[in-house]
Parts: structure tokens; C-alpha cells; sequence
């Protein structure tokens, strides 16, 4: 079974300092892994995805993401946090083989991100 | 870009009634998804459909049902609803292909009373 794990309940940062959000996961074979954001009294946007290729991704609103198979990590990082990035940050991976159930995503719990003026 | 919509932002029902969560894609995705998040909790998967008239139980399934009788329409149903199914209710779509995201709509925060 899939299982994803973000190890922190909140992260605080300074605005203009960079931030990272941590994610682990446990999949069979290669995972498809992705980054989602939430506002207050919003449903989750799409960030970013890391199918295969470079570990490095890049997604929306200058977020990146970096994929380590060896660590099963996929950690969402940005340079210099804003006061806006302030948001419920949830990581989700995907079985890659496709059928029946494998279109489902597992969630991790979610990281509440607050980015102090 | 993509659309979902979900019928209500907020609801109000009282213990015992049935209550029907309406969500429709503009997208024409062969799969939808209910989702109920709670604090502390994430987001967990209540039913989800990759078909048209096909459904399959998430983890959580017990005291609901669901319905899709279009590609474009999915609803959950809560038999009788009660107090501990006061939540946000979440819904997605996504295409057939594994490696596309799912898509959200803004959600329905329900209070059972």
C-alpha cells in the first residue's frame, strides 16, 4: 500500500527566506508524486509533479520540487518565501500503473506554512 | 482550464436527513473523486468513479453512497446523515492518464446539527 508522510505539522518562516516543506513517500515500483496548496475555505490547487526526468521540477508561483529516489523524499522548496505563499501544503503519489484503483491518490496530512512579514 | 463545481459552499442539515452533494467537471475526465478533510486528519477518500455507473469504495465509504449516472456528475450521498459527518467535503476529476493531477472544486463545508 501507497503511504505518504509530511513530517511537520507547521513550518514557520521569515519572508524572503527561503522555505522548505518536507514529504516522504512509500510506493511499489516508480511513483508519480505531486504538490498541492490550499487557501482557507479553498479546495487544493495543483503546484507541481514529478513524473520522470529531471529531480528537479519547477511548478507554479516560483515552487519547486525536488525528487530523491534514494530518500523516497519529494521536499517543496521556494528561494524567498512571501507572505501570500501562507497556506495548507499537501504532498499526494500515485501508483503509476494505470487501472481501477491505481487512479487514486494518497495524501499526506498536510503542512501548515506561515510566512511572517 | 478546468472546472469543478460543487452545488453548495456551505450546508446546514439535521441528524437523520438525507443529504445529496451535487459536483460536475467541465473536463470530460473519466474519473471522480469525494473526499472528506478534516484538521489533523488530511484529506481521505470516501468513493471515488472511473466510469460511468462505476464505483469504487474509498477508505472511508460507511454512511455514504454514491451516484454517477453522467460522465460529467458525480454525487455523494449520506444515507442519514449525523453529527460525526459535519466536515469539509471535497471533490476531484481527473483524466484517464496517471500521470495528470487531480482537479478540485472549492468544496462544501457540511454541518450536521
Amino acid at each position: 500500500a501507497q503511504s505518504v508522510a509530511q513530517p511537520e505539522d507547521q513550518v514557520n518562516v521569515a519572508e524572503g527566506n527561503p522555505l522548505t516543506v518536507k514529504c516522504t513517500y512509500s510506493v511499489s515500483g516508480n511513483p508519480y508524486l505531486f504538490w498541492y496548496v490550499q487557501y482557507p475555505n479553498r479546495g487544493l490547487q495543483f503546484l507541481l509533479k514529478y513524473i520522470t526526468g529531471d529531480n528537479l521540477v519547477k511548478g507554479s508561483y516560483g515552487f519547486e520540487a525536488e525528487f530523491n529516489k534514494s530518500q523516497t523524499s519529494f521536499h517543496l522548496k521556494k528561494p524567498s518565501a512571501l507572505v501570500s505563499d501562507s497556506a495548507l501544503y499537501f504532498c499526494a503519489v500515485r501508483d503509476p500503473r494505470g487501472g481501477g484503483s491505481n487512479y487514486k491518490l494518497t495524501f499526506g496530512k498536510g503542512t501548515l506554512l506561515t510566512v511572517n512579514p | 482550464d478546468v472546472k469543478v463545481t460543487q452545488s453548495s459552499r456551505y450546508l446546514v442539515k439535521r441528524t437523520g436527513e438525507k443529504v445529496f452533494l451535487e459536483c460536475v467537471q467541465d473536463m470530460d475526465h473519466e474519473n471522480m473523486f469525494w473526499y472528506r478533510q478534516d484538521p489533523g486528519l488530511g484529506l481521505r477518500l470516501i468513493y471515488f468513479s472511473y466510469d460511468v455507473k462505476m464505483k469504487e469504495k474509498g477508505d472511508i465509504p460507511e454512511g455514504y453512497s454514491v451516484s454517477r449516472e453522467k460522465k460529467e456528475r458525480f454525487s455523494l450521498i449520506l444515507e442519514s446523515a449525523s453529527t460525526n459527518q459535519t466536515s469539509m467535503y471535497l471533490c476531484a476529476s481527473s483524466s484517464d492518464r496517471t500521470n495528470q493531477p487531480q482537479h478540485f472544486g472549492d468544496g462544501t463545508r457540511l454541518s450536521i446539527l
